[in-house]
């Protein structure tokens, strides 16, 4: 079956540490994105990638970094720098980067915990 | 002022009911998303729309340019459609990346 996968569903972590969330799909996408969802708020994005190698920052990349070596990952670490982390992160994937209106792709979501 | 309301923010209804979810925006748009997430936090695309009218089982979702205002509809409603409904837009002219969202609706049906 094709889809998105995030791993682990809850991560806590101490003050001070960073730590990376998994995002992996196996749906062949091209463009993948990492979005952050407070309580009350809408989802707000951190980070996409259209192209292997190559990411852009979205509205709330301050103290988050990303990578995409391979076409399926796109992980996120979340640093020391994030002044407030405890949030439930979600990515997604569209197939197609040229396109305004495809459909994205959401994994099940990693809820960060900040002790 | 959010670029993407969405009405009500709270929703209660009895199982069988029609439901409506109402979504307003105030920028130009390439397409107006409606997705679905269950309380285990998990995001379904339920509709994807730039005109008209679209239906997907018991769902109906419509969308009114000029108005600047889209409804998603659900009939003879079911416990199994609690969930919160997130409506989000494309901007046009934005980046692949520039998609915003509604604060979302949170339904609850009660058998």
């Amino acid at each position: 079956d094709g889809g998105i996968t995030q791993s682990p569903k809850y991560l806590f972590r101490k003050e001070g540490q960073n730590v990376t969330l998994s995002c992996e799909q196996n749906l062949n996408h091209d463009a993948m994105y990492w979005y952050r969802q407070d309580p009350g708020q809408g989802l707000r994005l951190i980070y996409y990638s259209q192209i292997v190698n190559d990411f852009q920052k979205g509205d709330i990349a301050e103290g988050y970094s990303v990578s995409r070596e391979k076409k399926e990952s796109f992980p996120l670490t979340v640093t020391s720098a994030q002044k407030n982390p405890t949030a439930f992160y979600l990515c997604a994937s569209t197939e197609d980067t040229t396109s305004f209106t495809d459909t994205q792709y959401f994994g099940p979501g990693t809820r960060l915990t900040v002790l | 002022k959010n670029e993407v309301e969405q009405s009500p923010q709270n929703l209660t209804a009895q199982e069988g009911e029609f439901i409506t979810i109402n979504c307003s925006y105030s920028v130009g748009i390439s397409a107006l998303h409606w997705l679905q997430q269950h309380p285990g936090g998990g995001i379904v695309s339920l509709f994807m729309l730039s005109s008209g009218k679209k239906k997907h089982g018991r769902l109906i979702a419509t969308i009114n340019i000029q108005e600047k205002h889209s409804s998603l509809h659900i009939t003879a409603s079911h416990p199994r459609d609690s969930a919160v409904y997130i409506c989000a837009v494309r901007a046009e002219g934005g980046s692949q990346g520039n998609l915003i969202f509604g604060k979302g609706t949170k339904l609850s049906v009660k058998p």
